[in-house]
């Protein structure tokens, strides 16, 4: 069964405009780590937020926040303000356990930022 | 602090024949991970290691594809004999296995393809 599903295959926006990137995930670990990667096309997965099963408080870093939804089983990318430099893939993956443990990524969804 | 690295970056290789990734990770990161991330997808855990024990392989096709990490440190993944199916990007990622995030960083990757 598919732990993290990425609805969205492809998605646009303008630039300076926010954009959010769905995420669902399946666990019954109550301990579990859930992590966004972006993935340009040179290949190399960037670690961009992690949010974890217990934390209270969404995650931030700069432009990027996560809206975790625990009962609803989501975890959705806000990217405020797009930029140019922002157009990749973007994965969504968990870690079942507390740490240590290899990642479930999803099928990825691609961003486009317009001028 | 350097980066994973891989290499080589690209190969080409015919079907039948064997191929070998090395992988070096950043410094004092006891876990090391390979991916398969095939066209279209999201990366799929092959092998990880702590230290330079293996924790998990179960996704490893172990009839062609082997790995190690001798010494605790680099690690090297060969295929052996490479199938048409085995074209992918390898990604190798690592992280220090401690608690909280424990954030996985990967490398640049190495690009697989079989004729």
């Amino acid at each position: 069964a598919q732990k993290i599903t990425q609805t969205q295959p492809g998605m646009f926006v303008q630039e300076k405009e926010a954009v959010t990137l769905d995420c669902t995930y399946d666990t019954s670990d109550p301990s579990y780590g859930l992590f966004w990667y972006k993935q340009p096309s040179s290949g190399e997965m960037i670690f961009l937020i992690y949010q974890g099963s217990y934390d209270q408080q969404n995650a931030t870093e700069g432009r990027y926040s996560l809206n975790f939804q625990k009962a609803r089983k989501s975890a959705n990318l806000v990217i405020s303000a797009s930029q140019l430099g922002d157009s990749a893939m973007y994965f969504c993956a968990m870690r079942e356990g507390n740490s240590g443990y290899a990642l479930n990524f999803g099928k990825g969804t691609s961003l486009l930022v317009t001028p | 602090e350097a980066g994973v690295a891989q290499s080589p970056r690209y190969k080409i290789i015919e079907k039948r024949q064997s191929v070998a990734f090395w992988c070096n990770p950043i410094s004092g990161h006891a876990t090391l991970y390979w991916y398969q991330q095939i066209l279209g997808q999201g990366p799929k855990l092959l092998i990880q290691f702590q230290n330079n024990g293996v924790v998990d392989d179960s996704q490893l096709p172990k009839d062609r594809f082997s790995a190690e990490r001798l010494k605790g440190v680099d690690s090297t993944l060969k295929i052996q004999p490479a199938k048409l199916e085995d074209s992918a990007v390898y990604l190798c990622a690592s992280s220090l296995a401690s608690w909280g995030p424990d954030t996985q960083y990967f490398g640049p990757g190495t690009r697989l393809t079989v004729l």
